[in-house]
């Protein structure tokens, strides 16, 4: 079936770089898009989403680029910090229904 | 915080048995999504409810169940525990509208199949 999955597990960067996960997806269905973080023990947080219509958006020291035509997604994070430390994942909602689709994560580690 | 919770935050139970967990959404919010995530690996989507019907389902047996009730808080089911089903069960809950597209979730419980 479709789904969503990550190019590399692990990330490992030094405090004040910028990280980049990056994000490939399958469905081209899929209509809207989140990046989701989760710390050990917790459940995942949400950090910024775009929909289909754009490929670009900006937070707080985090932005989310999308490609539709090699549907790809990737989460930038400016100058990491060792709060950053976590696993993100990616997600996508296809125009179909409710339901996200996650990928299998990447681990981002912040050395100091 | 997402104001979101579930209880309880760990469960142990033994294979065969049934076990009942609970969410209540983040206020103002009417749709209910349920994820299973086993270790190592991203959510994998249960079910939702919205305005108590079940709104769509993943590829999970008629074991695994679910109800929301009319104040939007809802519970999972799973009977006849398998031990497979050991996993962290998180509800997240969406903003009125039905659609739920982004969805903000619990701290998620810990179920330990046995």
């Amino acid at each position: 079936g479709e789904s969503v999955g990550l190019h590399l597990p692990t990330l490992s960067v030094q405090e004040g770089d910028n990280s980049i996960i990056n994000c490939a997806y399958s469905n081209s269905a899929s209509d809207y898009f989140i990046w989701y973080k989760q710390e050990s023990g917790k459940g995942p947080q949400f950090i910024i989403d775009i929909r289909s219509n754009m490929d670009k958006r900006q937070g707080q020291r985090v932005t989310v680029l999308l490609n539709k035509t090699v549907k790809h997604l990737s989460l930038q994070i400016a100058a990491t910090q060792p709060g950053d430390s976590a696993v993100y994942f990616c997600a996508e909602r296809d125009n179909a229904g409710n339901m996200l689709t996650f990928g299998g994560g990447t681990r981002l580690m912040v050395k100091p | 915080e997402t104001g979101v919770t579930q209880s309880p935050t760990h469960l142990i139970k033994t294979r065969g048995q049934q076990v009942t967990l609970r969410c209540s959404s983040q206020s103002g919010h009417n749709t209910v999504s349920w994820y299973q995530q086993a270790l190592g690996q991203g959510p994998q989507f249960i079910f939702q409810y919205y305005r108590e019907e079940e709104n769509g389902r993943g590829n999970f047996p008629p074991r695994f169940s679910g109800l929301q009730f009319p104040n939007y808080s809802s519970e999972l089911n799973v009977n006849a525990l398998e031990l497979d089903d050991s996993a962290l069960y998180l509800c997240a809950s969406s903003p009125t509208g039905g659609q739920a597209e982004t969805q903000y979730f619990g701290p998620g419980t810990r179920l330990l199949v046995l």
